[in-house]
């Protein structure tokens, strides 16, 4: 069935650095989705992407999706102690699901200051 | 606006007792409902999912069920619980029309059985 991975699995980073984490899907994808999850928290929607090659920006935050919809990457510039946390990506594939995007397992990211 | 609750936040159970674990949205109408257990530092796995009132989906066999008796209630449950069964119990919603809306997730219950 589809699997969607993603790496780092951990990443510690000092304040001020970049950070990037990848995810792959074993399969053609319909869309991507990306969420974080503060410590302690829930997981929170940040973005979809639905083109081949699409690129948006939240702030500090740049997302991509792949030209062959297979994967994607969310980069942070200048990282904050806020940014930490476990981000997840979430892909959709219509042809196996029509009501459910699979997780990957997520990358933990810590900032020290 | 839409807001999803959860219930219980935390609870501690012995092992061998029944669970039963709610979870309300507010604001939508027929959305598509999700249950995950997330262990310790890992990530999210779907245990169910609803189209519709009535209608569930079960992704992994296990000793938990869940049903939907109302548009927009959503309950996980056990008979008898396992030591396995702890973790992180995450309810969400989305859109329905199944075309991979994001999902809004609630806050949670925190369940280890003892």
């Amino acid at each position: 069935g589809q699997q969607v991975m993603q790496i780092p699995q951990y990443q510690h980073v000092q304040e001020g650095e970049d950070f990037t984490t990848y995810c792959n899907s074993s399969t053609t994808l319909s869309n991507i989705q990306w969420y974080k999850q503060r410590p302690g928290g829930h997981p929170v929607f940040l973005i979809q992407l639905v083109k081949s090659g699409e690129v948006k920006k939240q702030k500090r935050l740049t997302f991509q999706f792949g030209e062959a919809k297979k994967n994607s990457s969310l980069h942070i510039t200048a990282t904050q102690t806020t940014d930490v946390g476990t981000y997840f990506c979430a892909g959709l594939d219509l042809k196996t699901s029509y009501d459910k995007v699979i997780f990957g397992p997520g990358t933990s990211l810590s900032v020290i200051p | 606006s839409q807001t999803i609750h959860q219930w219980p936040a935390t609870l501690v159970q012995p092992v061998g007792s029944p669970l039963s674990l709610e979870c309300t949205v507010e604001g939508t109408s027929n959305p598509n409902l999700y249950w995950y257990r997330q262990a310790a530092g890992r990530g999210l796995q779907l245990l169910f999912y609803s189209v519709g009132i009535g209608q569930i989906s079960s992704e992994v066999p296990q000793n938990l069920s869940a049903s939907r008796p109302q548009d927009r209630q959503f309950i996980l449950s056990s008979k008898k619980l396992l030591l396995s069964d702890s973790g992180f119990y995450l309810c969400a919603w989305s859109l329905s029309a199944g075309f991979g809306y994001e999902q809004y997730f609630g806050p949670g219950t925190r369940l280890t059985v003892t």
